[in-house]
């Protein structure tokens, strides 16, 4: 089975512009969540994704945005980008959920200038 | 606010020491409970978890970890380690935050670093 996937893997935006980010989950896998990981703050959760509905949030601002297609892949938006906003943004999915045993992908690795 | 705390930021140990790496979270209600490894160059994935039933869970390459509801902890232990197991560490809980909303809550992680 293949694992997840995300694209890029690597980004240089600068400050004010969007980006959008990729995540293809592994086949069957209906739940998509998105974390954020810097040194500062750790590894954060951002949303869940289920069958193309928001499930859960965290705690981040409404600049982060999401949203998942029929094929369970799922893309993140960030919008007026911001120097705090470099980080690894991590996806990772699961059958289920978080009840569930989370697949993570390589990430994409956001510098903003 | 729900938070996981890792009490080690840095572990260095020779081979063959014995590991436990401490796990405390703040949440009053039912909890699912996980450790998560990230080798170097790889992806972060799952070692071990625990949802009900007995509170020692084993999971994979030797490594073990005890609920103790009492002590609101999950500490991760493996009796013998090698330099393979080099790593950085994650403790995470499934928590339920108001709103309704779930939320998987990461510790900061604890790097290990064992030498031969």
């Amino acid at each position: 089975k293949a694992g997840v996937t995300q694209t890029p893997r690597y980004l240089i935006k600068t400050r004010g512009q969007q980006v959008t980010l990729s995540c293809s989950p592994i086949s069957g896998h209906r739940s998509v969540s998105w974390y954020q990981q810097t040194p500062g703050q750790g590894l954060q959760f951002l949303f869940e994704y289920f069958s193309e509905t928001q499930r859960n949030k965290g705690n981040f601002p409404g600049r982060f945005s999401g949203r998942q297609f029929s094929n369970s892949r799922s893309e993140m938006n960030v919008s007026t980008l911001e120097l705090g906003d470099s980080a690894l943004y991590l996806c990772a999915s699961s059958a289920a959920g978080f009840t569930d045993t989370q697949y993570f992908g390589p990430g994409t690795r956001l510098t903003v200038l | 606010a729900q938070s996981v705390s890792q009490h080690n930021h840095h572990v260095i140990l020779s081979e063959a020491a014995s590991l436990e790496l401490g796990c405390n979270y703040s949440y009053g209600g039912t909890v699912n409970l996980f450790w998560y490894v990230q080798y170097p160059g790889q992806h972060l994935q799952l070692l071990l978890k625990y949802f009900s039933g007995d509170p020692l869970v084993k999971g994979i390459k030797g490594f073990e970890a005890e609920f103790i509801k009492s002590k609101f902890s999950f500490n991760l232990r493996k009796p013998s380690v090698q330099w393979s197991d080099t790593a950085e560490y994650f403790c995470a809980v499934n928590a339920q935050e108001s709103g309704g909303y779930n939320k998987l809550i990461f510790g900061a992680g604890t790097r290990l670093a064992v030498h031969p």
